[in-house]
C-alpha cells in the first residue's frame, strides 16, 4: 500500500525568501512516481512537478525544486525566491507505476502563507 | 489547450436529495478520476476509470454513490441519497495514461444541509 506524509499543517515565509515542504512516503513498489499539486483558494488543483522513483536527477520546474532522497524516503519541494502568489495549499502526492492501475494518493497538504 | 471542465460549480441540497455531478476531461486523455475533498484533508480518490471502463472503485461508497464514463469521454457522478457527511469538494481529473500527471478540474463545492 502507497502512504504519503506531510507533518507541516502550515508554514510561514517572507517574500523572496525560499521555503521547504517536507513529504515522506511509503511503499513497497520499487517504481513509483511522486507528485506536488498547489490548490489555491480557487479550489483547482494545479501541478507542479514530478519526480521518478528512477530519475538520476532531481526534478526542477522554474522556481521549484524536488528534494528528492530515495534512502529516506523524502520527496520535499523547494520554493526559491517565495512571491505573494504561492500562498496556498500544497499536497504531495505519489503512484506506484508497476503492473495494474495504481491510484494517485495524496498526503494531507501544507498550507504556505507568504507575506510581504 | 481546453483544461478539465467541471460542473456544476456549487450545489446546495437537503440531505436524503440526490445530486449529480458532470466532468469533461482534457481530449485524448484515457484516464479519468473523480476524488472527494473534504474540509481540511487531502483528496481521496473515489473512481478510476480508463477509457469507458472501471479501474479503481474500491473508495467508492457504492450503496449511494454512482459513476459512469459513457464513450469513454464525459464524466457523471451521482449521490443518491446524499448524506451530512458527502459535503465536501468533488474534483475531476484525468490524464493521459495511468502513469502521466493528472490535471484538474475547478471542482464542485457540494452543501448537504
Amino acid at each position: 500500500a502507497q502512504k504519503i506524509t506531510q507533518t507541516q499543517p502550515g508554514m510561514f515565509v517572507q517574500e523572496k525568501e525560499a521555503v521547504t515542504l517536507d513529504c515522506t512516503y511509503d511503499t513497497s513498489d520499487p517504481s513509483y512516481g511522486l507528485f506536488w499539486y498547489k490548490q489555491p483558494s480557487s479550489g483547482e488543483m494545479i501541478f507542479l512537478i514530478y519526480q521518478g522513483s528512477y530519475d538520476q536527477q532531481n526534478a526542477t520546474e522554474g522556481r521549484y525544486s524536488l528534494n528528492f532522497q530515495k534512502a529516506r524516503k523524502s520527496a520535499n519541494l523547494v520554493i526559491s525566491a517565495s512571491q505573494l502568489g504561492d500562498s496556498a495549499m500544497y499536497f504531495c502526492a505519489m503512484r506506484n507505476l508497476n503492473t495494474g492501475f495504481q491510484k494517485l494518493v495524496f498526503g494531507t497538504g501544507t498550507r504556505l502563507l507568504v507575506s510581504p | 489547450e481546453a483544461g478539465v471542465a467541471q460542473s456544476p460549480r456549487y450545489k446546495i441540497i437537503e440531505k436524503r436529495q440526490s445530486v449529480a455531478f458532470w466532468c469533461n476531461p482534457i481530449s485524448g486523455h484515457a484516464t479519468l478520476y473523480w476524488y472527494q475533498q473534504i474540509l481540511g484533508q487531502g483528496p481521496k480518490l473515489l473512481i478510476q476509470f480508463q477509457n469507458n471502463g472501471v479501474v479503481d472503485d474500491s473508495q467508492l461508497p457504492k450503496d449511494r454513490f454512482s459513476a459512469e464514463r459513457l464513450k469513454g469521454v464525459d464524466s457523471t457522478l451521482k449521490i443518491q441519497p446524499a448524506k451530512l457527511e458527502d459535503s465536501a469538494v468533488y474534483l475531476c481529473a484525468s490524464s493521459f495514461d495511468r502513469n502521466t500527471e493528472a490535471f484538474f478540474g475547478q471542482g464542485t463545492r457540494l452543501t448537504v444541509v
